[in-house]
């Protein structure tokens, strides 16, 4: 069984449009994480929720928006997509907020056209 | 402001030989000083970790070597293998892991045969 699951796996949409990629950690973990990895592979926090409730927030653009129905499930929406929304988005979860030891689902490879 | 500098940005090692990464932080309230590995297409994974009160933790071939009034620490693979060819990233945090992990810019490791 994968412990974080993300799907999908590859998004390619245009410039303007809506998307979400959904993630499930089966760990039984308190806390998850958005994290965004660049062309240059540079990884950066975005957001992170302990328990269904929003605990870092990231400078992000507001066309994010995270959504966690519960403690196993974090999405993200993504609004009016633009060219430098390109990247890989990496979930994650981990046991509590105070642990760094995080573990991460394969990735889903956004790319705008 | 990049809070965790790291170095090289490749390497290339020949097989059976000593592999070090290196990295520096800037903000003293970090406490914990995780290393991830990522192979291509897949999500980072927790290597080892250290916590500022050791100057040394090994796991295996691996070893995180930490120096605190320097501000550095540094990942050293013996016996390099063609199978930890890898991106490294150093990591850290504060605050018990609570405000997140924040990542070195990776290193793309190459052992050679």
């Amino acid at each position: 069984d994968t412990a974080v699951s993300q799907t999908p796996k590859y998004l390619v949409t245009q410039m303007g449009n809506d998307k979400s990629i959904k993630c499930e950690q089966n760990l039984g973990h308190d806390t998850m994480y958005w994290y965004k990895q660049d062309s240059k592979k540079f990884l950066k926090i975005m957001f992170s929720y302990n328990n269904k409730e929003l605990i870092i927030n990231e400078t992000v653009p507001n066309r994010f928006s995270p959504k966690s129905p519960d403690k196993a499930h974090l999405n993200l929406h993504i609004n009016s997509l633009e060219l430098g929304d390109s990247a890989v988005y990496f979930c994650a979860s981990s046991q509590d907020p105070g642990s760094g030891e995080l573990f991460f689902g394969e990735g889903s490879r956004l790319t705008v056209l | 402001q990049q809070q965790v500098k790291q170095s090289p940005q490749s390497l290339i090692v020949q097989k059976g030989g000593i592999s070090i990464i290196n990295c520096a932080y800037e903000n003293t309230a970090f406490d914990y000083f995780p290393w991830y590995q990522q192979f291509p297409g897949k999500g980072p994974a927790l290597l080892i970790a250290i916590r500022p009160d050791v100057s040394e933790k090994k796991e295996g071939r691996f070893t995180i070597s930490f120096n605190k009034s320097a501000k550095q620490f540094s990942l050293h693979i013996m016996d390099s293998q063609p199978g930890d060819s890898a991106t490294y990233f150093c990591a850290a945090s504060s605050g018990g892991g609570a405000d997140g992990l924040t990542f070195g810019k990776g290193t793309h490791l190459i052992i050679q045969p």
